[in-house]
């Protein structure tokens, strides 16, 4: 059983179209998160979203936007794709650190964005 | 702001043993992670540490000094599999958002 699917696994779209990334989480975890992976493989935090609060990384263009249907979902939203988003896109999600537990975020397998 | 330093890539022997190095300088701090990440796939958890002092877990241990910021990821008897990106992450002290390094890539040779 896969605990943190995204679909699609490759995206190939031309610029200036909008697009959607779809994750789901299947752990019972409260948090979710997206992140950007570029070409220079650094992973950048874009969201986090917990119990419907939403914290933004002020760098996030606002053509990103996160939408969670529940607790288990997040999808990202992207608007007038540009060249500069082409990177990977992964999802994760934990679960509130209480007590001695570690709040261990657990990623999908990621979504190849590439912008023609 | 968190800033994140490890080296780019590192070589290493099958069966040997390596150290790859972290240091940070950040705002808040509530715990630092180590992830490993083969090409192509997700990031995969290995290590935590919040207190200063040595973490065992197997052949990884993960060692944290607060006051030096500094941290590193210790690979004993190393296998050709555990050739991949060994990524540093720093949690904040305002909620669960984590900083990434840009993480070492290493490769072990037979």
């Amino acid at each position: 059983d896969t605990a943190v699917s995204q679909t699609p696994k490759y995206l190939v779209t031309q610029m200036g179209n909008d697009k959607s990334i779809k994750c789901e989480q299947n752990l019972g975890h409260d948090t979710m998160y997206w992140y950007k992976q570029d070409s220079k493989k650094f992973l950048k935090i874009m969201f986090s979203y917990n119990n419907k609060e939403l914290i933004i990384n002020e760098t996030v263009p606002n053509r990103f936007s996160p939408k969670s249907p529940d607790k288990a979902h997040l999808n990202l939203h992207i608007n007038s794709l540009e060249l500069g988003d082409s990177a990977v896109y992964f999802c994760a999600s934990s679960q509130a650190t209480t007590g001695d537990r570690v709040d261990i975020q657990y990623f999908g397998a990621g979504t190849r964005l590439s912008v023609l | 702001g968190q800033n994140i330093d490890q080296p780019t890539e590192m070589t290493a022997t099958e069966g040997a043993i390596v150290q790859i190095n972290c240091t940070y300088q950040t705002s808040g701090f509530n715990g630092l992670f180590w992830y490993q990440q083969h090409a192509g796939e997700a990031p995969t958890f290995l290590s935590y540490n919040v207190l200063d002092g040595l973490e065992e877990k197997g052949r990884f241990s993960s060692f944290l000094s607060r006051s030096k910021g500094y941290s590193y990821l210790l690979l004993k008897e190393l296998q050709m599999k555990d050739s991949a990106s060994y990524l540093c992450a720093v949690r904040d002290n305002a909620g669960n958002m984590l900083t990434f390094g840009g993480g070492t890539r290493l490769m072990v040779k037979p």
